[in-house]
C-alpha cells in the first residue's frame, strides 16, 4: 500500500473522445508525475507537477495535459484519443525539496481506446 | 524513449536459486533505481543506488553500479515463487529532480516452485 490512489482503475473510450484520470498523492507529497506504460513496455514519463506548476514534460503531444490542485492531487487529461493511447497510466508521488526520496506509484488506470 | 536496456528480457529459475538481472543505460545519471511490477499493477520501489555508490544491499537484494560501463545489476538471492514479477531499472536525469525517471523495457522473472 503506497498511499497513492488512482481512479478509475479501468475504462474504455472511443477514438476521438476525451478522458480524465485522477490521482491522490501520498500525504505530504508535493510532486506528482504521470507515466504511460504500453503493454510489454516500460513506463514513459509524460509530465510532472510541482506546487501546481508543470515541472518537466516528456515526448508527448499537447493533447496530453494535466493539473495539480492545492491539495497536491492531480488529473491527467487526454483529448482526441487515439488507439495507441491504450495503456496503463501510472501516477507517482514524491516529496521534492528534501533530497532524494522514495517515489510511490499508484496501481494505475487501464485505458482502452476502441 | 527508453534509456535503460535490461538483460535478459526473460528469466526462469527454480525456487532457491539466485536471479541476476542487468541494466545498461546511455546518459549520465544521478541515481539508478530498480522497481518491481506484478502483472498489470503498479510499480514497487525496490532499491536506489546513487552515482557515487558501487554496491548496495537491501534484504535479499544486492545492486551494483558501474558508471564507467553505464551498467547496473540486480541480484535476488534465494529466490521465492513470490518474486515472480517484472523488474525495471530506471534512471533519473541530471536535473536534480528525483521523479523524472527513464525506464527500461523490463525483465520478466519466473520463479518455479
Amino acid at each position: 500500500e503506497t498511499g497513492v490512489t488512482q481512479s478509475p482503475t479501468h475504462l474504455i473510450k472511443t477514438r476521438g473522445q476525451q478522458v480524465t484520470l485522477r490521482c491522490s498523492s501520498q500525504s505530504g507529497h508535493n510532486t506528482v508525475s504521470w507515466y504511460q506504460q504500453a503493454l510489454g513496455q516500460g513506463p514513459q514519463f509524460i509530465f510532472q507537477y510541482y506546487r501546481e506548476e508543470e515541472n518537466g514534460r516528456g515526448n508527448f503531444p499537447p493533447r496530453f495535459s494535466g493539473l495539480q490542485f492545492p491539495n497536491y492531487s492531480s488529473e491527467l487529461n487526454v483529448n482526441a484519443l487515439e488507439l495507441d493511447d491504450s495503456a496503463l497510466y501510472l501516477c507517482a508521488s514524491s516529496l521534492t525539496g528534501l533530497g532524494e526520496n522514495t517515489i510511490y506509484f499508484g496501481e494505475g488506470s487501464w485505458l482502452t481506446v476502441v | 524513449s527508453q534509456q535503460g536496456e535490461e538483460d535478459p528480457q526473460a528469466l526462469s529459475i527454480q525456487e532457491g536459486e539466485n536471479a541476476t538481472m542487468n541494466c545498461s543505460y546511455k546518459t549520465s545519471i544521478n541515481n539508478l533505481q530498480w522497481y518491481r511490477q506484478n502483472s498489470g499493477r503498479g510499480l514497487v520501489h525496490l532499491i536506489l543506488i546513487r552515482s557515487n555508490e558501487r554496491e548496495k544491499h537491501s534484504g535479499r537484494l544486492r545492486v551494483t553500479l558501474d558508471t564507467s560501463k553505464k551498467s547496473s545489476s540486480l541480484l535476488i538471492t534465494a529466490s521465492r515463487a513470490a518474486d515472480t514479477a517484472s523488474y525495471f531499472c530506471a534512471t533519473d536525469g541530471d536535473t536534480g529532480a528525483n521523479s523524472k525517471l527513464t525506464f527500461g523495457k523490463g525483465i520478466t522473472l519466473s520463479v518455479r516452485p
